[in-house]
């Protein structure tokens, strides 16, 4: 099974200071693709980054960068700085063939 | 540049009705894939289409269908409604669906079956 494993189920961050989201996942493919999303509370799945499993550096897209260690199947997404507006769901998730497939999702609340 | 439009936001039906959702990808996007998210869990792929055909389906019944439109938007359609089917709909739009091509979400449709 092409499982996405998402292991907090909640976090919580001081504003303006970085947190890790961690996101593991089972595949027997060489190629393949992973994704974060953010969904707040207004339900759309707003796509955060990508790192592709033959990138060579780990992805970065400004605030967010992936930390990708392929050898143990994990993509924890980091969020530095962290801003209120950062208050949301956050899931991970791997194309397994045409689709995505997503995990559990973590809720990230950002303190002031 | 329009995102993915959804209609209706939100939706209220009887158990054993019928319902249709409908989707408009994003512009330049000719792949459309529904999903649905029950409350407190991740989205889960229920079929995609491309150029017209549905390309693949996820463990849902025949109840669930789809069509694509030669202008490339969707409609969602279930039949013979469960409680169960209560949930937020998420139609999503891609150009193709390989390598970096993220897929790109509409705000969705919330149903709830009584």
């Amino acid at each position: 099974a092409q499982k996405i494993t998402q292991t907090q189920p909640g976090m919580f961050v001081q504003e303006k200071e970085a947190v890790t989201l961690d996101c593991t996942y089972d595949t027997s493919d060489q190629s393949y693709g992973l994704f974060w999303y953010k969904q707040p509370s207004s339900g759309e799945m707003i796509f955060l980054i990508y790192q592709g499993s033959y990138d060579e550096q780990n992805a970065t897209e400004g605030r967010y960068s992936l930390n990708f260690q392929k050898a143990r199947k994990s993509a924890n997404l980091v969020i530095s700085a962290s801003q209120l507006g950062d208050s949301a769901m956050y899931f991970c998730a791997r194309r397994g063939g045409n689709k995505l497939v997503f995990g559990a999702g973590t809720i990230l609340r950002v303190k002031s | 540049d329009a995102g993915v439009t959804q209609s209706p936001t939100h939706l209220i039906k009887t158990r054993g009705q019928q319902v249709t959702l409908r989707c408009s990808p994003k512009s330049g996007h000719d792949t459309v894939s529904w999903y649905q998210q029950a409350l407190g869990q991740g989205p889960q792929f229920i079929f995609q289409y491309y150029e017209e055909e549905e390309r693949q389906r996820g463990n849902f019944p025949d109840r669930f269908s789809g069509h694509q439109f030669p202008n490339y938007s969707s409609e969602l359609n279930v039949n013979a409604l469960l409680l169960g089917d209560s949930a937020l709909y998420l139609c999503a739009s891609s150009l193709g669906t390989s390598g970096r091509n993220s897929e790109y979400f509409g705000p969705g449709t919330r149903l709830l079956v009584l």
